[in-house]
């Protein structure tokens, strides 16, 4: 069965700073991954997926996230973080091969909360 | 706004109640998920629908629960005899069946039971 790690409860970044939220995955087969983000009391807002191809995803506003398969990564990045990016983030993974049974819901992790600090 | 709609977004009732959600979502989209959210926690899979056709149904979907989508449109949730432990965020996801599909969700409706 597939699963997604975020090991990091919590991010603190500078405004202006490069920031990063980590992401590990497992699956049986090859991954479809995503990234959403969520502000205070809305649903979620896709940001990006990485499918196939390069492995190097450009999203919304400004992020983007590397596919690593050696270590099964798959890490959100900004190379300047914002006040306005301060939200909850989450990665999740949908595996490709889903064998005898029908299996098409996607996985999400707990969440990674990032602040951004004035 | 075509996005994917949701009905109430906040519900407070007692303990024992039933509660209906309806979710819209976006038009052409011919899948729609609906996931419970607690705090502190990511968004778990309860049910899908393809068109009208509910293909999967998560352990946690209690047979107090039940989801339906008549027309392949809206779809509601109904919990009966609702517990304290449901209070939480139910969310409503769409998406158009493919490689890689994009869940694209409602803003969710909040749940407290009392």
């Amino acid at each position: 069965a597939q699963s997604v790690a975020q090991p990091e409860d919590q991010v603190n970044v500078a405004e202006g700073n490069p920031l990063t939220v980590k992401c590990t995955y497992s699956v049986s087969g090859n991954p479809y991954l995503f990234w959403y983000v969520q502000y205070p009391n809305r649903g979620l807002q896709f940001l990006l997926k990485y499918i196939t191809g390069d492995n190097l995803v450009k999203g919304s506003y400004g992020f983007e996230a590397e596919f690593n398969k050696s270590q099964t990564s798959f890490h959100l990045k900004k190379p300047s973080a914002l006040v306005s990016d301060s939200a909850l983030y989450f990665c999740a993974v949908r595996d490709m091969f889903r064998g005898m049974n029908r299996d098409d819901k996607i996985i999400f992790g707990k969440g990674t909360r990032l602040h951004i600090l004035p | 706004d075509t996005g994917v709609s949701q009905d109430p977004r906040h519900k407070i009732t007692k303990r024992g109640q039933n509660v209906t959600f309806r979710c819209d979502p976006i038009s052409e989209h011919n899948r729609l998920y609906w996931y419970r959210q607690t705090l502190g926690q990511g968004p778990e899979f309860l049910t899908y629908f393809q068109n009208e056709a509910q293909l999967e149904k998560s352990r946690l979907l209690s047979d107090r629960f039940s989801a339906e989508r008549p027309k392949g449109s809206f779809s509601t949730l109904e919990i009966q005899r609702t517990e304290q432990g449901d209070s939480a965020m139910y969310l409503c996801a769409s998406s158009f069946s493919g490689q890689g599909e994009t869940q694209y969700f409602g803003p969710g409706t909040r749940l407290l039971v009392l």
